[in-house]
């Protein structure tokens, strides 16, 4: 198993509609989780972060963590064209400063 | 105004050619990173630095180099010996302490070799 994975492909939703990505991990001991966005052509900005089991909402986006099943989702609420971009998960493995990164979902939102 | 920079935007070299690419950070983090990121993949770790004049290898360090003199700047070469190194590379920071490792990345560099 890869470290940090992001299997679905390409995900595209109409405006207004939620965009719900997910993101597994191998090390049942990682405590730190990100969100990051990237438009085409430009650095990931992070978006989230999480640390605790359960739900972290900031505006229109929420962070879902299940360590016991090693996954965390990122749900778009109302979803807007300048939602349109890679979203990369990242995951602190092993209790130390360095970050895994999963290869992202691109999220099309469909005006 | 706080953040990390990195020059030049695009970079070409010519095979055989080491080249250096800057990163500077004014947000007093103690670590900073390297990465490589290519087309539909997610990003590579090249090297890590916790602290000056400390660095470590990430997964990918072979025909790259690294110099931590300074807390603010953290420089890669790229060098001849890097057999693909087209690619975007970012730069990024973090504070070390309380765990939280959030990284801020710059705005990259895209190298092309011609």
């Amino acid at each position: 198993q890869k470290e940090v994975e992001q299997n679905s492909g390409p995900l595209s939703v109409p405006e207004g509609a939620i965009a719900s990505l997910n993101c597994t991990y191998s090390d049942r001991v990682s405590q730190s989780f990100f969100w990051y966005r990237q438009y085409s052509g430009k650095s990931p900005e992070l978006i989230m972060s999480i640390y605790s089991n359960g739900d972290k909402e900031d505006g229109r986006f929420t962070a879902q963590l299940n360590k016991a099943s090693q996954y965390v989702s990122l749900l778009i609420r109302d979803s807007q064209p300048s939602d349109s971009a890679t979203y990369l998960c990242a995951v602190n493995l092993y209790g130390n400063n360095r970050l895994a990164f999963g290869k992202g979902n691109q999220v099309v939102v469909i005006p | 105004d706080g953040g990390i920079t990195q020059s030049p935007k695009y970079l070409f070299r010519k095979e055989g050619q080491n080249v250096t690419l800057s990163c500077e950070q004014n947000l007093n983090h103690d670590a900073m990173y390297w990465y490589r990121q290519d087309p539909g993949q997610g990003l590579r770790l090249i090297y890590y630095s916790q602290i000056v004049n400390d660095f470590q290898k990430g997964d990918i360090a072979e025909g790259y180099s690294v110099s931590r003199e300074k807390k603010e700047s953290f420089p890669l070469t790229v060098t001849s010996a890097q057999k693909n190194p087209t690619a975007f590379y970012l730069c990024a920071s973090s504070i070390v302490s309380g765990g939280d490792n959030e990284q801020f990345f710059g705005p990259g560099t895209r190298l092309t070799v011609l």
